[in-house]
């Protein structure tokens, strides 16, 4: 069964940057993409960007280009979120999720649909 | 930015009942709009995408229409396992993915 497996809950202080990593298995890992999206306490969910593991390509959220940098390893099928400059309303549950990929014309895909999610990672930033 | 406005915010509904749930675009997304659901202290859950497909092994008591630039969900004959927050989400513009504020379906 496709499982993503995220690693454990972090506490940072404001400035410093945190790196969640999200281990795929059950699936063929770049038939796939692999989605990130965050959930602020008591709120609702925020998309951060998304990545091809077949090629590499990114899409991100306008309001964190500069600081998210997502990556994937397909030697080990695990993906990576990294964000920089952390702030204190960056405290959230960050969640990797699988997702579809949809035609954007010609070699473009883009990661659509989320259709099995992580555990979710706590990431707590703190002075 | 697509803002994905749903409504309502609670709805309060008892075991058996039916709800419905809204999800309305501030422009046109064509059919490409998905439906989640959360339960407390859980990861979100696909339930339905391109408007009105289930994902696999959602019940058929879910069912999801579209109206122009508003979608609904459908949740016929409520079940204890039902009861949790839904979000809407859409993906027709690749550079900006965006999810509803969520409708929280509690027990009557």
């Amino acid at each position: 069964q496709v499982q993503l497996v995220q690693s454990g809950a972090e506490v940072k202080k404001p400035g410093a940057s945190v790196k969640v990593s999200c281990k795929a298995s059950g699936y063929t890992f770049n038939a796939f993409g692999i989605t990130w999206v965050r959930q602020a306490p008591g709120q609702g969910l925020e998309w951060l960007g998304g990545i091809n593991p077949k090629n590499g390509n990114t899409d991100y959220a306008q309001k964190l280009q500069g600081r998210v940098t997502m990556t994937t390893d397909t030697s080990t099928n695990t993906a990576y979120m990294e964000l920089r400059s952390l702030r204190s309303d960056d405290t959230a549950i960050y969640y990797c999720a699988r997702g579809m990929l949809s035609h954007c014309g010609g070699d473009c895909y883009f990661v659509s649909i989320f259709d099995s999610w992580g555990q979710g990672t706590l990431v707590t930033v703190s002075s | 930015e697509i803002v994905l406005t749903q409504s309502p915010g609670t709805l309060s509904v008892s075991p058996g009942e039916g709800a419905t749930l809204y999800c309305r675009a501030s422009e046109s997304i064509s059919s490409n709009l998905a439906w989640y659901q959360q339960r407390p202290g859980q990861a979100p859950r696909l339930l339905i995408y391109s408007t009105s497909t289930r994902a696999t092994g959602i019940p058929a008591r879910f069912s999801g229409t579209r109206s122009g630039t508003e979608f609904t969900l459908t949740i016929s004959g409520l079940q204890s396992e039902d009861f949790g927050v839904y979000y809407c989400q859409q993906y027709n513009d690749r550079d900006g993915l965006t999810f509803g504020g969520g409708t929280k379906v509690e027990i009557k």
